[in-house]
């Protein structure tokens, strides 16, 4: 059974500082990783992709990739109270078709202002 | 359209019923996906089309659940002989199959919460 681990949380993490989001996955072939954002009641939404080792940023957001480890991780920096949300870790096992991901059950973060 | 539209928002049904649930992914979007998420819970692969041939249906739990994407656009899930343990929500998702961004770059519909009594 292919697995994809996260700390359920809640994290809460105040304003402007730098939320840490942990994924752990079980297929260590798995080549694709994702993060997706899902408000209260909402749908996800894809913020980061990464493919390859090491950190990849998009403005706040930064991921970070070790297969050896088969961890993935998602920082936040300067956090708002618009962060507040449900981040989600996908990742696309080796031997899956494109469209076959394999979530967690989500990170609930909570920015305090 | 502007986004993916699913049919309907919520269906409560008996057990037993069959439903038939509908995505009009937005247009253009040659890759569709079903995922279905129940409560605290990630999105779980159902199953997914590419254009009109349906590419991967390992996540359908078992042969009540059939998906069809007949002309490549409007997507159905159709659950027969619901049970309880169906009960869930519903989630399609549409890309454009262009690109890595393409490929996972999906975009949600905002579901369908289906409700087996």
């Amino acid at each position: 059974q292919k697995e994809v681990e996260q700390n359920s949380g809640p994290l809460s993490v105040p304003e402007g500082a730098i939320a840490s989001l942990n994924c752990t996955y079980s297929d260590r072939g798995s080549q694709s990783f994702f993060w997706y954002r899902q408000y209260s009641g909402k749908s996800p939404e894809l913020i980061m992709s990464i493919y390859s080792n090491g950190d990849k940023e998009d403005g706040r957001f930064t991921a970070q990739l070790n297969k050896a480890s088969q961890y993935v991780s998602l920082l936040i920096r300067d956090s708002q109270p618009s962060d507040s949300a449900t981040y989600l870790c996908a990742v696309n096992p080796l031997g899956g078709s494109q469209g076959n991901l394999i979530f967690g059950k989500g990170t609930k973060l909570s920015v305090k202002p | 359209g502007a986004g993916v539209s699913q049919s309907p928002r919520y269906k409560v049904t008996k057990r037993g019923q069959d439903v038939a649930l509908r995505c009009d992914p937005i247009s253009g979007h040659v890759s569709l996906y079903w995922y279905r998420q129940a409560l605290g819970q990630g999105p779980e692969f159902l199953t997914y089309f590419n254009y009109e041939a349906q590419q991967d249906k390992s996540g359908l739990p078992n042969d009540r659940f059939s998906a069809e994407r007949p002309e490549g656009s409007i997507s159905t899930l159709t659950i027969q002989r619901t049970e309880q343990r169906d009960s869930a929500m519903y989630r399609c998702a549409s890309s454009s199959g262009q690109g890595t961004r393409g490929f996972y770059g999906y975009t949600f519909g905002s579901g369908t919460r289906l409700t087996v009594v």
